[in-house]
């Protein structure tokens, strides 16, 4: 089975601009969470999604958005960009999704790295 | 939401065992936590989770005494490719079919010394 994919790996923006990432999870896997991970803030959680609808959400401002398709591709969208959004995105697909509560396994991509300038 | 705290940093031997703990003073009834390796430039990798008491698998075991404020993992024997980043995560159902918070420690940075 093929693991979870990102695109793209790397990503340079200048603040201000917009970027969208893809993820696309593992074959039969419905839900596809996001995280952000930076040396500061270590990992963080930014919201779920399952079945095309956002189930759960982190405390990240709305400049995050995301969306996922019939074929539970998702995309992550960042609008407006500030330096402190540079960071590498991690995007993590599961079954069901319920991974937290019944023993469940999410399964990470390598992640898109951003450098905002 | 649950605040975890673990070591930023362990040095152990290779053949030792290893525990490495995460404190969740204000975790809840329902709340479930789970243990996370990283590699760099790779995504986490799922180790072990439980609720209570001790859970066992092929690669770790993971303590969690009654109170359940703080949790272990155990890793035995480690070997060089060990080295890694341990994330501790606590994950609270909420209200709404699979609606959850999760909050994630800031990670123990693991040197396993030859």
């Amino acid at each position: 089975k093929a693991g979870v994919t990102q695109t793209p790996r790397y990503l340079i923006k200048t603040r201000g601009q917009q970027v969208t990432l893809s993820c696309s999870p593992i074959s039969g896997h419905r839900s596809v969470s996001w995280y952000q991970q930076t040396p500061g803030q270590g990992l963080q959680f930014l919201f779920e999604y399952f079945s095309e609808t956002q189930r759960n959400k982190g405390n990240f401002p709305g400049r995050f958005s995301g969306r996922q398709f019939s074929n539970s591709r998702s995309e992550m969208n960042v609008s407006t960009l500030e330096l402190g959004d540079s960071a590498l995105y991690l995007c993590a697909s599961s079954s069901t999704g319920a991974g937290f509560m019944f023993g469940e396994t999410q399964y990470f991509g390598p992640g898109t790295r951003l450098l905002v300038l | 939401l649950a605040k975890t705290t673990q070591p930023i940093s362990m040095d152990s031997y290779e053949g030792q065992e290893v525990n490495i703990t995460c404190s969740h003073n204000n975790i809840a009834t329902n709340d479930y936590i789970t243990w996370y390796q990283q590699f760099p430039s790779q995504g986490p990798r799922f180790i072990i989770q439980g609720y209570k008491t001790k859970v066992t698998n092929e690669v770790a075991s993971l303590f969690i005494p009654a109170d359940r404020k703080s949790s272990t993992l155990s890793l035995p024997r480690v070997s060089l490719s060990d080295t890694a980043v341990y994330y501790c995560l606590v994950g609270r159902p909420t209200s709404g079919a699979g609606s959850y918070q999760l909050t994630f420690g800031k990670g123990t940075k693991l040197s396993v010394i030859p």
